[in-house]
């Protein structure tokens, strides 16, 4: 079935390195791709997100990066600090006709970021 | 102000009892979502209310879930005979309508941990 998938399932990089989180999907018809960071023991909170037609995004000190032709989609984080230290989601959502999006979101499976000071 | 609630925080019963888990979504906020998180995994989508239309609940694993929303306000997810497979984390997350092109960011509460035993 339809999915979205990460490449690495953990990441460790020293304080002040840029960090590089990939994500895999298979649902071409996905309109918005949505990166959810998790700290432990709370819910996932919303980082950024870039819809199908744009294939870079900026945030602060966050990009998201898409590549539909392969279907990949990465997020950067600059300069990374301990308090990014985290489970990064990827996830989709499936947009309807009219151009609003859907509220079902697909997940993956996460990739447990670990910055070291 | 407020963000997503749920409650209990902590819930330990035993395999074949019925729970219930309550989410209190941000005032205002249109549609409500619940997930499932498995140890370790992402997030499962369960069911999705959006203000007055029939509820999307085609991530539902079994008949022994089943969810109600009252208006726009609070949700209960019940799980009726519970199974040691029914341990996990029970996120719900609610949304602004922003209408047409937009996606609606989804907050999350901090989610019912449930243990089957």
């Amino acid at each position: 079935g339809e999915s979205v998938g990460l490449h690495l399932p953990t990441l460790s990089v020293q304080e002040g390195d840029n960090s590089i989180i990939n994500c895999a999907y298979s649902n071409s018809a996905s309109d918005y791709f949505i990166w959810y960071k998790q700290e432990s023991g709370k819910g996932p909170q919303f980082i950024i997100d870039i819809r199908s037609n744009m294939d870079k995004r900026q945030g602060q000190r966050v990009t998201v990066l898409l590549n539909k032709t392969v279907k990949h989609l990465s997020l950067q984080i600059a300069a990374t600090q301990p308090g990014d230290s985290a489970v990064y989601f990827c996830a989709e959502n499936k947009g309807v006709a009219g151009g609003t999006s859907y509220g079902k979101l697909t997940f993956g499976q996460g990739t447990i970021l670990t910055v070291h000071p | 102000g407020a963000g997503v609630s749920q409650s209990p925080s902590n819930k330990v019963t035993e395999k074949g009892k019925d729970v219930e888990l309550r989410c209190d979504p941000i005032s205002g906020h249109t549609a409500l979502y619940w997930y499932r998180q498995r140890l370790g995994q992402g997030l499962e989508f369960l069911i999705y209310f959006q203000g007055n239309s029939a509820p999307d609940k085609s991530g539902l694993p079994s008949d022994r879930f089943s969810a109600e929303r009252t208006g726009e306000s609070v949700s209960t997810l019940t799980i009726q005979r519970t199974q040691q497979e029914d341990s996990a984390v029970y996120l719900c997350a609610s949304s602004l309508d922003r209408g047409l092109k937009h996606y609606n960011e989804q907050f999350f509460g901090p989610g019912t941990r449930l243990t089957v035993l």
